[in-house]
C-alpha cells in the first residue's frame, strides 16, 4: 500500500511566521504535489516536483516555496504566513506514467 | 478560468437508490479523468477513472460515464449506502497534472 504521511494533522501559527509542512512517501514515487483545499474551490495545485531537486509552479504558488532534497520528501514552506493561507494542505505522490495520485491525510493550518 | 466544474455543491439520496454526480470540463486535451472520495479530516482516496478514449468504466457499485461531445462525465453509485456519504471530486489529467472540480457533498440517508 502506498503511504503518504504529513508531519502534522493540525497546526496553528501567527501571521508573519515561517511555516514548514513536511510530506513523506514510501513508494519511491518520482512525482510529488502540494495542494490546498478550500470550500467551494476544490483542490488547487500550489507546487509540484517531477524529481529530486526539481520544482514547478502550480496554479497558486504566490506566498509559497518548496524543497525536494530527497526523493521521498517534499516540503512546502510559507515564507511569511498570512491569514488567507488558512486552509487544508494536501500532499500527493504519483509514479512516473501513472494517472492516480496518492494523497496524505492533510494538514489543517490556521494562521491567526 | 475553471476548467473542471461540478455545479452541484451537494446531493442527498436515499439508501439503496442511485446517486449520480456530474462533472463538466472545457479542455478537450484532457486524456484521463478520475473520481476521488474525501471524508472530513482525511485525504482524498482514488475511486475510479476513465481514459478519454473510453465512454464507460465500471467497478462494482461505481460506474463512470464519459460523453466527450458534451465534455461531461458522471459517476453513478448503485445502490447507494450510508458509508458513501462524503465529498466527491472529479479530476481531469493533462500532462502530469490533475485539475480538480469544486467537489459535490453526497449525503446518503438511511
Amino acid at each position: 500500500d502506498v503511504k503518504v504521511t504529513q508531519s502534522s494533522r493540525y497546526l496553528v501559527k501567527r501571521t508573519g511566521e515561517k511555516v514548514f509542512l513536511e510530506c513523506v512517501q514510501d513508494m519511491d514515487h518520482e512525482n510529488m504535489f502540494w495542494y490546498r483545499q478550500d470550500p467551494g474551490l476544490g483542490l488547487r495545485l500550489i507546487y509540484f516536483s517531477y524529481d529530486v531537486k526539481m520544482k514547478e509552479k502550480g496554479d497558486i504558488p504566490e506566498g509559497y516555496s518548496v524543497s525536494r532534497e530527497k526523493k521521498e520528501r517534499f516540503s512546502l514552506i510559507l515564507e511569511s504566513a498570512s491569514t488567507n493561507q488558512t486552509s487544508m494542505y494536501l500532499c500527493a505522490s504519483r509514479e512516473v506514467g501513472g494517472h492516480e495520485q496518492f494523497f496524505g491525510p492533510g494538514t489543517r493550518l490556521t494562521v491567526l | 478560468d475553471q476548467q473542471v466544474k461540478q455545479n452541484s455543491p451537494s446531493l442527498s439520496v436515499q439508501e439503496g437508490r442511485i446517486s449520480i454526480l456530474n462533472c463538466d470540463y472545457t479542455n478537450s486535451m484532457f486524456d484521463y479523468f478520475l473520481w476521488y472520495k474525501k471524508y472530513p479530516a482525511e485525504g482524498p482516496t482514488f475511486l475510479i477513472s476513465i481514459s478519454s478514449i473510453k465512454d464507460k468504466n465500471e467497478d462494482g457499485r461505481f460506474t463512470v460515464f464519459l460523453n466527450k461531445s458534451a465534455k461531461h462525465l458522471s459517476l453513478h453509485i448503485v445502490p447507494s449506502q450510508p458509508g458513501d456519504s462524503a465529498v466527491y471530486f472529479c479530476a481531469a489529467k493533462k500532462g502530469g497534472k490533475l485539475i480538480f472540480g469544486q467537489g459535490t457533498e453526497l449525503s446518503v440517508k438511511p
